[in-house]
């Protein structure tokens, strides 16, 4: 089965700075990657998603790349503010794949003021 | 759209029981697959109903269990309750159109305490 690999665990920023987060997955049939937000307390939420014939997408300060090749995908938050702090979590699925999110462990980003 | 409810919120049991948890997806989804999130395990996929149908199952033991009603509701069950199932359980729902590349939306999740 798909076996996603997140890192860093936790991330301490500068407000302002820039945040990367990096995943690596196994499964090479896997050609769908969102990422899901979870502020403390509340529910994921989808944030950007990547499809596997697309190697780049931006969404104003949020960026998500992938590199089918090395298997591995990379969330990129740009000019970080408080309200980014959060934990986030990369997934992966195949569109065939009847809905089966495979979750990375996360990482919790903490914005520093 | 209503998003996706879950019922109870929250929930305290003690080791032996059992227990029912329900999801309500958002209007039109068929789909609903159900999560369990743990400090230590994270984010695990526990199975998906579509159209009253298990789809798809995670690496759970027999004692977790669900069901698809004809509106998409769907409902966990777990039996035999164990220290270790302990976590906040969430669902998710989707439209489910296999090969499409379905948005899963989560809902508030109902924390499950096993005492």
């Amino acid at each position: 089965g798909e076996n996603v690999e997140q890192h860093p665990s936790t991330l301490s920023v500068q407000e302002g700075d820039s945040a990367v987060i990096k995943c690596t997955y196994s499964d090479s049939a896997s050609n769908y990657f969102p990422w899901y937000k979870q502020e403390l307390g509340k529910r994921p939420q989808l944030i950007i998603d990547i499809r596997s014939n697309v190697g780049e997408k931006k969404d104003q300060r949020i960026a998500v790349t992938l590199n089918k090749t090395a298997k591995h995908f990379s969330l990129h938050i740009t000019e970080t503010q408080p309200e980014d702090s959060a934990v986030y979590f990369c997934a992966a699925i195949s569109n065939f794949g009847n809905e089966k999110l495979t979750f990375g462990t996360g990482t919790r980003l903490t914005i520093i003021p | 759209k209503a998003g996706v409810t879950q019922t109870p919120r929250y929930l305290i049991k003690t080791r032996g029981q059992q227990v029912t948890l329900s999801c309500s997806p958002i209007s039109g989804h068929r789909s609903v697959s159900w999560y369990q999130q743990t400090p230590g395990q994270g984010l695990q996929f526990l199975f998906e109903y579509f159209s009253e149908t298990q789809r798809n199952k995670g690496n759970f033991p027999g004692r977790f269990s669900g069901r698809q009603f004809s509106n998409s509701r769907s409902e966990m069950n777990v039996s035999t309750l164990e220290l270790g199932d302990s976590a906040l359980y969430l669902c998710a729902s989707s439209p489910g159109d296999w090969g499409a590349y379905n948005e899963q939306f989560f809902g508030p999740g109902t924390r499950l305490t096993v005492l």
